[in-house]
């Protein structure tokens, strides 16, 4: 099956910094979504991107499904920012959505 | 109604019983997803139901677990016999397709004591 990697598994920042974080897959994919899991466990999604590029606020992200990897970019990030990013992403031959390990991500004040 | 709504929020069982979990998708929403999560691991995939298509179990652990939905509405896992492995909170999910964005509930806390 598909395989989902993100990087990098941990990330520290303060407060205000810009961050980049990673996911790869193995294979073609019609279905990609990138969720913040907050410390209380509720999973918000962010974005639906199989492809190209969208903005919401201070977070953004970008889909190049031909070189199979996708980048969300978090700007001036803030204490409320920290949880666990998680990657999914479905595949063109079945209705399983398959998610990364996640980046976990604490921001510092 | 305005989210996926799941209950019960926490459920403490004794092992070797069952239990049933039942999850409200978003009205219209054809797609309903049911993930496990273990304590600080990712989302493992259980089971997908689109509207009146045969569901993709592929990703029930053993044939303990069983889930059923009704046309496009309430969904509800069962596990038999539980085990200590089963403790972890399930999570259900809901989209107005496949190739759409989820929306999830807030989960179902199972504890096998």
């Amino acid at each position: 099956g598909i395989q989902v990697e993100q990087s990098p598994p941990d990330l520290i920042l303060q407060e205000g910094a810009n961050s980049t974080l990673r996911c790869n897959f193995s294979d073609s994919v019609n279905n990609l979504q990138w969720f913040h899991q907050n410390p209380w466990g509720q999973l918000i999604n962010l974005f639906y991107i199989p492809s190209g590029t969208k903005q919401n606020g201070r977070l953004s992200a970008t889909t190049v499904a031909t070189e199979r990897y996708s980048l969300l970019y978090i700007s001036s990030s803030q204490t409320t920012d920290s949880g666990v990013y998680f990657c999914a992403v479905g595949n063109t031959g079945g209705f399983k959505t398959i998610f990364g390990a996640g980046t976990r991500l604490f921001v510092k004040a | 109604g305005a989210g996926v709504s799941q209950s019960p929020s926490n459920k403490v069982t004794e092992k070797g019983k069952d239990v049933e979990l039942r999850c409200d998708p978003i009205s219209g929403h054809t797609a309903l997803y049911w993930y496990r999560q273990r304590l600080g691991q990712g989302l493992e995939f259980l089971i997908y139901f689109q509207g009146n298509s045969a569901p993709d179990k592929s990703g029930l652990p053993s044939d303990r677990f069983s889930a059923e939905r009704t046309g496009e509405s309430v969904s509800t896992l069962t596990i038999q016999r539980t085990q200590q492995e089963d403790s972890a909170v399930y999570l259900c999910a809901s989209s107005p397709a496949f190739v759409a964005g989820y929306t999830f509930g807030s989960g179902t806390r199972l504890t096998v004591v």
